[in-house]
């Protein structure tokens, strides 16, 4: 689809497993994380998300894993399922102070699953 | 509650030309951000609004400009069309940029530019 970038990594699990998705921020400053799942055709859909006084928040068949001291960020899907298939972005945030700044989106990574 | 509407889904323009994008907020929220998403630079940041004022702005050229109605509804407006200006158009919508945790913006589907 229309999100998929030329060299997006690229992530096939087979239906029922585990899936990690990996990514790497840029900013130190940055307090707050999001991840979206982006289908063919359609805007980002949002999973789940962290501020950075946490290093994990469960959501459902989801987990997100945050490790500050080496800036980066995980995404956990249980029992992965066909309807997962989509391309995945983390992004953050840095908060101004009570204001927030706009989200800095990484280039994402496409899960296939392999019924 | 509805969720974030663009309009149009898609466009063709031709270089030179400007166009303008619609986008209606999730009931209740009151600050609007646009994207701009190719497959070579990813999703970038153009700008956001709350109140009807612009709060933030990404690194784009003067071409590339917005508005907030008073009724949250945003527009986006691009002059002077390059052909490097197709791409797809995201607006999304948070509840307030004024209180922790409210960060959490819900896309729309995009409006869909190609310039010829």
């Amino acid at each position: 689809g229309e999100s998929v970038g030329l060299h997006l990594p690229t992530l096939s699990v087979q239906e029922g497993d585990n899936s990690i998705i990996n990514c790497a921020y840029s900013n130190s400053a940055s307090d707050y994380f999001i991840w979206y799942k982006q289908e063919s055709g359609k805007g980002p859909q949002f999973i789940i998300d962290i501020r950075s006084n946490m290093d994990k928040r469960q959501g459902q068949r989801v987990t997100v894993l945050l490790n500050k001291t080496v800036k980066h960020l995980s995404l956990q899907i249980a029992a992965t399922q066909p309807g997962d298939s989509a391309v995945y972005f983390c992004a953050e945030m840095i908060s101004y102070g009570g204001s927030q700044g706009n989200l800095i989106f990484g280039k994402g990574t496409k899960l296939s699953v392999k019924p | 509650k509805a969720g974030v509407t663009q309009t149009p889904r898609y466009l063709i323009k031709t270089r030179g030309q400007q166009v303008t994008l619609s986008c209606s907020p999730i009931s209740g929220h009151r600050s609007v951000s646009w994207y701009q998403q190719t497959p070579g630079q990813g999703l970038q940041f153009l700008f956001e609004y709350f109140s009807e004022t612009q709060r933030n702005k990404g690194n784009f050229p003067g071409r590339f400009s917005g508005r907030q109605f008073s009724n949250s509804r945003s527009e986006m407006n691009v002059s002077t069309l390059e052909l490097g200006d197709s791409a797809l158009y995201l607006c999304a919508s948070s509840g307030s940029i004024q209180i922790q945790g409210q960060g959490r913006r819900y896309f729309g589907p995009g409006t869909r530019l190609t310039v010829t």
